[in-house]
């Protein structure tokens, strides 16, 4: 089975900054990555798929990049609304496995 | 706009069994492959189960496999799970989620607000 593996588990960072989350895959996975966001007591939302397609009204601050095993989400400028859960997952016929999550904190 | 609303979440006892039920609206749903997922309190996201768009074609997590049963009725618009021989280790929050793509080789564009399974005696 293919393991997802994001790092770090927990990120702070301050309004206005630039962060990245990055997301490995045990094995290659293409381009077949996800990335959405969750805050407390929400259902998730979709931010990214295909590793780099930007979801339907996500703002253009946020940007997907890689491929094969090493993945990366990219919020260009921190705004106040962007502090949440995100997580990936890798998606094909047999496997949608997600990574453990990377909570995003005020610093 | 897309709705997933799901139902039948509760207490059950291990052992037990609970089917939970999904009503979408506001998009084609015979056209689109479903999915649950799954959340325990506190932790990650786990994919549960996937149907496609037809129901023909199902598939399991290990976890759940021989236990859990994915079904829909595309003429009601609604997506089900049948879950047997449930373990406290199955609590969690179980969401509906729609495919983005008509093959079940796809990322979730939209989920619904979830339902909470605690198994318990």
């Amino acid at each position: 089975d293919i393991q997802m593996t994001q790092s770090p588990s927990t990120l702070s960072a301050s309004v206005g900054d630039r962060v990245t989350i990055t997301c490995r895959a045990s094995q290659s996975i293409s381009s077949w990555l996800a990335w959405y966001q969750q805050k407390p007591g929400k259902a998730p939302k979709l931010l990214i798929y295909k590793a780099s397609t930007l979801g339907s009204a996500v703002p253009s601050r946020f940007s997907g990049s890689g491929s094969g095993t090493e993945f990366a989400l990219t919020i260009s400028s921190l705004q106040p609304d962007d502090f949440a859960t995100y997580h990936c997952q890798h998606y094909d016929s047999y496997s949608y496995t997600f990574g453990q999550g990377t909570k995003l904190e005020i610093k | 706009e897309v709705q997933l609303v799901e139902s039948g979440g509760g207490l059950v006892q291990p052992g037990g069994s609970l089917r939970l039920s999904c009503a979408a609206s506001g998009f084609t749903f015979s056209s689109y492959a479903m999915s649950w997922v799954r959340q325990a309190p506190g932790k990650g996201l786990e994919w549960v189960s996937a149907i496609s768009n037809s129901g023909d074609n199902t598939y399991y997590a290990d976890s759940v496999k021989g236990r859990f049963t994915i079904s829909r009725d595309n003429s009601k618009n609604t997506l089900y799970l049948q879950m047997n021989s449930l373990r406290a280790e199955d609590s969690a929050v179980f969401y509906c989620a729609k495919g983005g793509c008509r093959s079940t080789s796809c990322f979730t564009d939209y989920w619904g607000q979830g339902t909470l399974v605690t198994v318990s005696s």
